[in-house]
């Protein structure tokens, strides 16, 4: 298993600013994705951060708008920049520790004026 | 990646058992089925995860068919603290590595 704190939970930002998410685990691992979910809807993945690398991005989805930084194998960022109301959303860090098994944090809410 | 196609609700109610069944035709030889619950303004948590057969835990049971082109998860004896949402996710096996697309999901509602 794996613990994942994310910071911060939630947060109100303005148009045209830049918000950059923590995501800390408890263990080492490999790799680590970043999900967006908006209202009412399924996640959707961004990107998955692999420590010593660039992260990869899934379609839709560019580094310019969501930069992700992997220091080490604990610890992973995700910034949102230059946000719209578009933006507003949770973003999930997980961690995929078996086959199948996925480890998510708490998610941080976005909300943009 | 595998898609996975599921219902998108279900209503319930307590002391049923539901069955969920998930659809994914272009499942991979080496991959594997999951099942998520999530709950309102929380990530999703892991439920039961199968290759083949029947798989089943303290929560719930997960059959999988001989060709692995669909699969059900069952919760027996639902409670109204069921009411969540249900992914279904298939994904790579082999190690820890690949990414795992999520569907649609399926908003279970289990009534008193």
């Amino acid at each position: 298993s794996a613990v994942i704190s994310q910071k911060p939970s939630r947060d109100i930002c303005q148009r045209g600013t830049s918000l950059t998410i923590q995501c800390q685990v408890d263990s080492q691992v490999t790799m680590m994705f970043w999900y967006r979910q908006q209202p009412g809807q399924s996640l959707t993945l961004i990107a998955t951060a692999n420590q010593g690398s660039e992260a990869t991005y899934e379609s839709g989805f560019v580094i310019d708008k969501f930069p992700i930084s992997r220091p080490n194998l604990t610890f992973s960022t995700l910034t949102v920049s230059n946000m719209s109301p578009e933006d507003s959303s949770i973003y999930l860090c997980s961690v995929r520790t078996g086959p199948g098994e996925l480890f998510f944090g708490e998610g941080s809410r976005l909300t943009v004026l | 990646l595998a898609k996975t196609t599921q219902p998108i609700s279900m209503d319930s109610y307590e002391g049923q058992e539901v069955n969920i069944t998930c659809s994914h035709n272009n499942i991979a030889t080496n991959d594997y089925i999951t099942w998520y619950q999530q709950f309102p303004s929380q990530g999703p948590r892991f439920i039961i995860q199968g290759y083949k057969t029947k798989v089943t835990n303290e929560v719930a049971s997960l059959f999988i068919p001989a060709d692995r082109k669909s699969s059900t998860l069952s919760l027996p004896r639902v409670s109204l603290s069921d009411t969540a949402v249900y992914y279904c996710l298939v994904g790579v096996g082999s190690g820890n590595t690949g990414k795992l697309i999520f569907g649609q999901g399926t908003t279970l509602q289990v009534k008193p």
